[in-house]
């Protein structure tokens, strides 16, 4: 039981460049965010899936898209990339009562040059 | 707007007791969680409340007055290992997680 896992780690991109962030998870959870941690800030909530097939904006969508094909994959992508978007991603994962708590991955260190 | 507070650093000497204040004002109200963060690492949770009191767990003690959009996290009997920011987060009425900036605790031995 790995719980939520993110590739990859760390990764620099020049501006314009494009990526995708993979999250997985195995406790078959129904919802799944992706956030950005930056210094002096707290979470802030990119997009978000209430299961498979759907998702939903959340506080900062703005030059990100995101697909959840899978129940257990949550797919963060960055068409061009912007310095703005330098930031650790986390992704997290929960069930689907009110109290249960969100589950984070290792996070994604990312730098755009 | 939704604005959740909470101090931006605290230092506390090992083996003493400190308590982390957090207010809170979102669009509705669904619980008020607790999570530690160490420097590199993801957030793990700590409390969860819902009903206004204190919730024992350990070391660690959650309180929630839902009248005064107040919270707090009590850490007893502190070691070095608890240095780490503790990030305060209410879920609003669509159930999303509105997150302060968190208090970076520094212990001193």
């Amino acid at each position: 039981n790995a719980g939520v896992t993110q590739t990859p780690k760390f990764r620099v991109l020049k501006t314009g460049q494009s990526m995708t962030l993979l999250c997985a998870q195995d406790m078959n959870h129904e919802y799944m965010y992706w956030y950005r941690q930056d210094p002096g800030m707290g979470l802030r909530l990119i997009h978000y899936s209430v299961g498979e097939g759907t998702t939903a904006k959340g506080e900062v969508p703005d030059g990100y898209n995101v697909s959840r094909l899978k129940k257990q994959n949550f797919l963060l992508g960055l068409e061009s990339a912007a310095p703005s978007q330098t930031s650790v991603y986390f992704c997290a994962s929960r069930g689907d009562r009110d109290a249960d708590t969100q589950y984070f991955g290792p996070g994604t260190r990312l730098t755009v040059l | 707007g939704q604005n959740i507070d909470q101090p931006t650093e605290m230092t506390a000497t090992e083996g003493a007791i400190v308590q982390i204040n957090c207010t809170y004002q979102t669009s509705g109200f669904n619980g008020l969680f607790w999570y530690q963060q160490h420097a590199g690492e993801a957030p793990t949770f700590l409390s969860y409340n819902v009903l206004d009191g204190l919730e024992e767990k350990g070391r660690f003690s959650s309180f929630l007055s839902r009248s005064k959009g107040y919270s707090y996290l009590l850490l007893k009997e502190l070691q070095m290992k608890d240095s780490a920011s503790y990030l305060c987060a209410s879920m609003d009425s669509n159930y999303q997680l509105i997150w302060g900036a968190g208090t970076k605790l520094i212990i001193k031995p």
